[in-house]
Order: C-alpha cells, then sequence, then structure tokens
C-alpha cells in the first residue's frame, strides 16, 4: 500500500537532547512537510521541501532542523533549541501542481514528549 | 499572504441531526480550499476541495461545502451526523497561482462532538 509512514508513534525524551523523527513516503511524491501541532492552535508548518538536496522554511523553524537527501525521507530534528518541544508532529507530501493535484497527504503522526 | 478562520471553535450536536461548520478566509490571491477530518491521535484525511467550477463541492462520509467568493467562505455542511462524525475539522487555503506554491494555510481546528 502507498502511504506515509511515521515512527515512532510516542517518542519520550530528557530535555537538553536532540531528537530526530521519521517520515517516509512510497507515493513518488516531490514535496514533503513538517507540521506542529498543539491543541487549540491549529497546524503550523516547520519546514517544507520541494524536492531532493532542497528545503525551506516554515512559519516556526527554529529549533529544528531537517535533511532531505532521498525523495522518500524527511527527516527532523528537534534540537535542544527549541523552547517547546512537547507536541503532535505531522508529516505531509504533495506530488507536483503541474502534475494536477493540490492536496497534502498525512502520515500518523509522532508524538513527542520532552520532560 | 492567507489566513484561515474557523468561526466556532467547538460545535456539539445530537445523532442524526445537521450540521455546519464554517471557514472563512482572507487572501490577495485566488485560491484553492480544503476541509480535513482528523480522528483522535492520528493523520489528517482530506474530505474534500474546492479547485475550480461548481461551488457546491461533495466529498466523503456525506459531507458536502460551498464556496462562496464574495462572503469569502467556505463552509462544512451534512444533512444528518452519525456518531463516527466525532472528529476535529481543519478547513485549508493555499494560492491557485505561483507554480510552486505549495503551502496551505490551515484554521485551527472545529471540534466536532456528535451526541447520542
Amino acid at each position: 500500500d502507498g502511504g506515509i509512514t511515521q515512527s515512532p508513534k510516542y517518542l519520550f525524551r530528557k530535555e537538553g537532547q536532540n531528537v530526530t523523527l521519521s517520515c517516509e513516503q512510497n507515493l513518488n511524491h516531490d514535496a514533503m512537510y513538517w507540521y506542529r501541532q498543539d491543541p487549540g492552535q491549529g497546524l503550523r508548518l516547520i519546514y517544507y521541501s520541494q524536492i531532493v538536496n532542497d528545503f525551506q522554511k516554515g512559519d516556526i523553524a527554529e529549533g529544528y532542523s531537517v535533511s532531505r537527501e532521498k525523495k522518500e525521507s524527511f527527516p527532523l530534528t528537534v534540537t535542544s533549541a527549541q523552547k517547546n518541544p512537547t507536541a503532535f508532529y505531522l508529516c505531509a507530501s504533495s506530488t507536483s501542481r503541474l502534475a494536477g493535484s493540490h492536496e497534502q497527504y498525512f502520515g500518523p503522526g509522532t508524538r513527542l514528549t520532552v520532560t | 499572504a492567507q489566513s484561515v478562520t474557523q468561526l466556532d471553535s467547538q460545535v456539539p450536536v445530537f445523532e442524526e441531526a445537521p450540521v455546519e461548520l464554517r471557514c472563512n478566509y482572507s487572501s490577495s490571491v485566488s485560491v484553492y480550499l480544503f476541509w480535513y477530518v482528523q480522528y483522535p491521535n492520528q493523520g489528517l484525511q482530506l474530505l474534500l476541495k474546492y479547485l475550480s467550477g461548481s461551488t457546491l463541492v461533495k466529498g466523503i462520509n456525506g459531507f458536502e461545502a460551498e464556496f462562496n467568493k464574495s462572503q469569502t467562505s467556505f463552509h462544512l455542511r451534512k444533512p444528518s451526523v452519525h456518531i463516527s462524525d466525532t472528529a476535529e475539522y481543519f478547513c485549508a487555503v493555499s494560492e491557485s497561482s505561483g507554480g510552486s506554491n505549495y503551502k496551505l494555510t490551515f484554521g485551527k481546528g472545529t471540534l466536532l462532538t456528535v451526541n447520542p
């Protein structure tokens, strides 16, 4: 089945540690995205990548880093510089607008708790 | 830049009643509009989308939405809800022009609770 996988589903870390969240897609999509979701806040864009080896900051990139070495993979690192890292993190992907598609497809999410 | 306002943070309804979830947007350019649904501790699933053409859009699970350009609204409706419709619903907008601009802007969500 084609889709987006995020692992792990739940992640616990101590304050001051960096942590990397995994996102893999087998939809052959060009673009990938990371969102952060907090209660009552909706989804806020952290980083996005439209093509391999290229990515752009979203609205709340501070304290996060990403890489896009392969089309299928877009890992997100939450660094110790992120002041409030506890949240639900969602990865998404989309194909090229030139291909006529406009919606984003979402993974199941990773809930990160930092204490 | 665009923005999305979902006018109700919570909507409680009884089973088999009709429901409307309201969404207004702001943008200086033409837009595409989306409604997504999120069940607890899961990702988002696309309900329906408006790209062009008929302003009444039908989606999955019996939902529909109407695009109103003059009122910059895209309200979601269902004539008769089920317990299983209990979830959070997100309205989202993206620019329809701009080449490779893929970005979606989301509203803060509306929690629909269907009571027996």
